[in-house]
């Protein structure tokens, strides 16, 4: 069965340091979307992304964040000067479409720790 | 603006038992509702979802949830654990009228399964 993937499964930075994380959908998908969850918070929105560029995007993703489809099959997060409240598990999605009913498929995520 | 809410942040049964995990929503329209599990280091994997079909729905491994809008629920039930069940379930809505149709997560469910 076809499914995310992501790498790395944990980045260490230092703070102050950018990190790029990386995310390939399942390939006939179209949508695109990351996630994050700071330990012991709930999953929270950060971006949705389709015809490349972002659909729609959270306040918590600011300039620090940017998307990038680099080519036909790989999706990045970079988060430029890492600060310690970035520390969590970013999940990446994909869903066939942007419709309600139609479900995203989640990767296992990275976690980053910035220290 | 749409939400969810889990009503346990903890659930313990023993194996052959019921399991019953609360989930309650509030939107100001027709939602499409989903639960996902997350087993430990896994990604998120879809169980179930809702979308103004059958209020009762069955999802994989003998979950099924039942749609009620009169008590804005949609809680997730099986009828006999068994120790693979024990991980963390999220309660999520799409939020249908903000362009992409992103996920907004409930703060999650932990289920213990005792043998």
């Amino acid at each position: 069965e076809p499914e995310v993937t992501q790498t790395p499964s944990h980045q260490v930075t230092q703070m102050g340091q950018e990190v790029i994380l990386h995310c390939v959908p399942i390939s006939n998908h179209l949508y695109f979307y990351w996630y994050r969850q700071i330990l012991g918070q709930k999953v929270e929105f950060l971006v949705s992304f389709y015809n490349n560029e972002i659909s729609e995007k959270s306040e918590i993703f600011d300039d620090q964040f940017s998307v990038e489809r680099p080519d036909g099959s790989n999706f990045t997060l970079k988060i430029r000067s890492t600060k310690l409240e970035d520390s969590a598990m970013y999940f990446c999605a994909s869903s066939e479409s942007g419709g309600a009913g139609y479900e995203q498929y989640f990767g296992p995520g990275t976690r980053l720790t910035v220290t | 603006a749409q939400s969810v809410t889990q009503l346990d942040s903890h659930v313990s049964v023993s194996e052959g038992t019921p399991v019953l995990l609360r989930c309650n929503y509030s939107s100001s329209y027709s939602p499409s509702l989903f639960w996902y599990v997350q087993h430990p280091n896994k990604g998120l994997q879809l169980l179930l979802k809702y979308t103004s079909a059958a209020t009762l729905v069955k999802g994989i491994n003998g979950f099924e949830a039942e749609f009620k809008k009169s008590e804005t629920s949609f809680h997730l039930t099986k009828p006999s654990a068994h120790m693979s069940d024990a991980a963390e379930y999220f309660c999520v809505v799409s939020d249908r009228y903000s362009g992409t149709y992103k996920y907004i997560f409930g703060t999650g469910t932990r289920l213990k399964v005792l043998a």
